[in-house]
């Protein structure tokens, strides 16, 4: 099926600082990705949507200011966490709309990032 | 966009068969069903997919009745490694609309 590939899958960053998660469909082009977050023991919580070479839709509550998210490429998605903080520590999984010439048609995730701000 | 409605929890002793219905009462016409499995800190694995009647692949089967209203998931004799959290979603694959996750049920196999 269609692989989406995420990066780094673990980091760790001092308060107040920006973290970049990247997002690349493997064998695909995609030109919409989706940016998740999941706290603990909770279900995956749509952040964003990202559309190549346009601005990214963002759901509501979400901080487009903070989460910066940008899709440059037709396999590349990137979400930068600014000033980060302690609350902002968590797992953060990106999906890729993948073609129906896969067996998974429709949504391949990627296998998420955990990030600490300490 | 369809609302899924899953049971949280589900508890099964290894061997046996599991099945997971999913309710999906407003599920539009170009809509497909999916399932996904997610183990803690990673991202979430297609299962299996389907529009309609049975789909079944090397590890799980699909059933969808003719309203496709609901939709079971089937586990054929479950291992301890089956433990995961599955989520079923409903929605349109060629088009941009967002996928927006429900509950999931938390599956816990016991020896």
């Amino acid at each position: 099926g269609a692989v989406v590939s995420q990066h780094p899958s673990r980091v760790i960053c001092k308060s107040g600082t920006s973290v970049k998660i990247e997002c690349r469909s493997l064998d695909f082009q995609a030109t919409t990705m989706f940016w998740y977050r999941q706290f603990p023991k909770q279900s995956l919580m749509l952040m964003a949507t990202s559309n190549e070479g346009s601005k990214a839709t963002y759901e509501q509550g979400v901080e487009k200011d903070k989460f910066l998210i940008n899709h440059a490429s037709l396999t590349l998605s990137t979400l930068t966490v600014t000033s980060a903080h302690p609350e902002d520590s968590s797992f953060y999984i990106c999906s890729a709309r993948s073609g129906a010439s896969f067996e998974n048609y429709g949504y391949t995730f990627g296998s998420g990032t955990r990030l600490t701000v300490v | 966009l369809a609302k899924t409605t899953q049971p949280v929890s589900m508890d099964s002793y290894e061997g046996q068969e599991v099945n997971i219905t999913c309710s999906h009462n407003n599920i539009a016409t170009n809509d497909y069903i999916t399932w996904y499995q997610q183990f803690p800190s990673q991202g979430p694995r297609f299962i299996i997919q389907g529009y309609k009647t049975k789909v079944t692949n090397e590890v799980a089967s699909l059933f969808i009745p003719a309203d496709r209203k609901s939709s079971t998931l089937s586990l054929p004799r479950v291992s301890l490694s089956d433990t995961a959290v599955y989520y079923c979603l409903v929605g349109t694959p060629n088009t941009g609309n967002q996928f927006y996750f429900g509950t999931g049920t938390s599956l816990t196999v016991i020896p």
